[in-house]
Formats: structure tokens, C-alpha cells, sequence
């Protein structure tokens, strides 16, 4: 089974930091998630990635299946993107069936 | 004209009691999931379904029963509820082999 590992934990940035997010795995897979969960609950799909680079606006998600990790970037960071921000991969390896989150990285962007 | 819809928004029971929790996506997508959030935020599946298998995760007891009366719902069905069931449930859907779009969350309470 995969085991997923997300750092850090907390993460407190000034409005217009790069942000950087990190997440392991210990499985090979060949799909990865970036999901954003907002204050209020809800849960957004930020990228579905198997190699290389996904870039959507100012969020840019890299994966090295060979390292198994991947990071998730933020480029001139506002306080709207304040929210959790979860990795998940697939529970047996692989890129389909059930997924296994990390733990989430909470991320506060100050005025 | 919601993609991924949950209801109720809010449940709150008493202990031993059955509820369901619907799903519905008008998204045309293949598979349908649920996931269960607990107190600390941590995102684990219960389910993934589509009209080939369901896949259930292990640890789920089995008071948990996915319904499916068509592709576009899949309902969540708990038996016996416990204090221990109180979390939010997410509903999601993807095609396959891709990302997933998340419902709005149902938050139950059991007392």
C-alpha cells in the first residue's frame, strides 16, 4: 500500500512569497492529485498530473515518478489562496482505484 | 446546475439510528467515490464505484452500503450510527483515468 508524506505541516507566507509544497510517496504510480480544500470545506481539483509539469495561472504542479515526489508552487501568493492543500495518489500504485491522502499542508498567505 | 450535488448539507441523529446521504453528478462520469473527512481533517475513501465494480476500502465497516440506482447517483446508506460516524462525507465523480470534482460536503452528527 502507499504511504504519503506532506511538508510541511503549517505554512504562514507574506502576500507575494513563492510558496513551495511538498508530497512523497512510497508506491510507483503513474497519477498524482493536488487538491485545494478552502476554509469553508469545500474540496477543488487542482491537477491531475502522471509526468513533468502542469501549469494552471499561478499554481504549477511538478512530479519525478523516479524520485516519487512531487511539489506544488505558488507564484505571487494572496491571501485568497489561504486553504489546505492536500496530494493524493493511488492507495495500491498504479494511476486508477482508490486514493490515499497526506495530511494536507495549511497554508495562511498574510495581507 | 450544480456538477457534483450532496444532500442533506447538514444531518444530525441520534445514535442507532439509519440515514442516507445522496449524491448525484450530471457530469457523465464514469466512477463515483465517497469520502469520509474526520475531526482532524484527514481525507480517507470509503468507496469508488462505477458500473463495472466497487471498490471498497477495508477498514469501512460494513454498517456502510453504497447504492447506485443509475450512473449519474451513487447514495451512501449507514446502519446503526455511531458517535464515531460523526465527520464530513464527500461525494466525487471523474471520468475515467482522470481528476475528480468534489461535492459540497455533507457534515454528519450523531448524538
Amino acid at each position: 500500500k502507499n504511504e504519503v508524506e506532506q511538508s510541511p505541516q503549517n505554512l504562514t507566507a507574506q502576500e507575494g512569497e513563492f510558496i513551495t509544497i511538498n508530497c512523497s510517496y512510497s508506491v510507483g504510480i503513474s497519477a498524482l492529485h493536488w487538491l485545494q480544500q478552502h476554509p469553508g470545506g469545500g474540496i477543488v481539483s487542482l491537477f491531475m498530473l502522471s509526468s513533468g509539469k502542469k501549469k494552471h495561472g499561478r499554481l504549477i504542479a511538478t512530479i519525478n515518478i523516479q524520485e516519487k515526489h512531487s511539489s506544488l508552487h505558488i507564484t505571487a501568493s494572496h491571501p485568497r489562496d489561504s486553504a489546505v492543500y492536500i496530494c493524493a495518489v493511488p492507495l495500491y500504485g498504479g494511476s486508477q482505484g482508490n486514493l490515499i491522502f497526506g495530511k494536507g499542508t495549511k497554508l495562511s498567505v498574510k495581507p | 446546475d450544480t456538477a457534483v450535488s450532496q444532500t442533506p448539507k447538514y444531518l444530525v441523529t441520534q445514535m442507532g439510528n439509519d440515514k442516507s446521504i445522496k449524491c448525484e453528478q450530471n457530469l457523465g462520469h464514469d466512477t463515483m467515490y465517497w469520502y469520509k473527512q474526520d475531526s482532524k481533517k484527514f481525507l480517507k475513501i470509503m468507496f469508488s464505484y462505477n458500473n463495472k465494480e466497487l471498490i471498497i476500502n477495508e477498514t469501512v465497516p460494513n454498517r456502510f452500503s453504497p447504492k447506485s440506482p443509475d450512473k449519474a447517483h451513487l447514495n451512501l446508506h449507514i446502519n446503526s450510527l455511531e458517535l464515531g460516524d460523526s465527520a464530513v462525507y464527500f461525494c466525487a465523480s471523474s471520468p475515467e483515468g482522470q481528476g475528480q470534482t468534489f461535492g459540497s460536503g455533507t457534515r454528519l452528527t450523531v448524538v
